[in-house]
């Protein structure tokens, strides 16, 4: 079974703080991704990655940088918390060239005060 | 960008009754999933159409494509209490690239015992 695992369940952070919220799979998957999941407009694709040190922006990378060292890790920094990041923050993997199938963490439920 | 839009928002039934849900999407696909998300958890993916299909089964899903009218719709037949849930379809970009999605807002179904 694929096994996707994030950090925190829960996470409460103030405001102007630098968060690092880290996925890691033991799937050996090359691409990796994190969406923020805000209710009335689904997931969004902030940024992904397809290899180590290799990664490309999503829909809304603004506020936010990712970390890819090893190749079963992949972390999401937010580099000064504002409360509009607030919100449930999901990893999931996949296989190059396979199935497009996406294999979800449980996320992380971030609020910013 | 939102390229999936599921209707209806939610949707409320008593177990035993089948439940429909729609998704639209706007650009042309190499296929389309759709994925379960139990509230606060992860998503877990359902099942998986291709262009080139018309119909899929799996259990108690059926998973139909048009892709002349860019819509999908999932049936879930006899449903049950645990299949309350939140759905989402989600589609390939397009250019076949690193297995992005993009997926929709999602319907939220409750399934009542």
């Amino acid at each position: 079974d694929v096994k996707v695992t994030q950090s925190s369940r829960y996470l409460v952070k103030r405001t102007g703080e630098k968060v690092f919220l880290e996925c890691v799979q033991d799937m050996d998957h090359e691409n990796m991704f994190w969406y923020r999941q805000d209710p009335g407009l689904g997931l969004r694709l902030i940024y992904f990655s397809y290899d180590v040190k290799m990664k490309e922006k999503g829909d809304i990378p603004e506020g936010y940088s990712v970390s890819r060292e090893k190749k079963e890790r992949f972390s999401l920094i937010l580099e000064s918390a504002s409360t509009n990041q607030t919100s449930m923050y999901l990893c999931a993997t996949n296989n190059r060239g396979s199935s497009y199938e996406q294999y979800f963490g449980p996320g992380t439920r971030l609020t910013v005060t | 960008s939102q390229q999936g839009e599921e209707d209806p928002q939610a949707l409320s039934i008593q177990e035993g009754e089948n439940a429909t849900m729609n998704c639209s999407y706007k650009t042309s696909i190499n296929n389309l999933q759709w994925y379960r998300q139990n509230s606060g958890r992860g998503l877990v993916h359902l099942i998986l159409i291709r262009s080139n299909e018309r119909e899929k089964h799996s259990g108690r899903l059926r998973v139909t494509l048009d892709t002349s009218k860019k819509s999908s719709s999932l049936l879930i037949t006899a449903s049950r209490a645990a299949d309350t849930a939140s759905y989402f379809c989600a589609t390939d970009d397009g250019t076949g690239g690193y297995n992005k999605l993009i997926f929709g807002a999602g319907t939220r179904l409750a399934v009542h015992p």
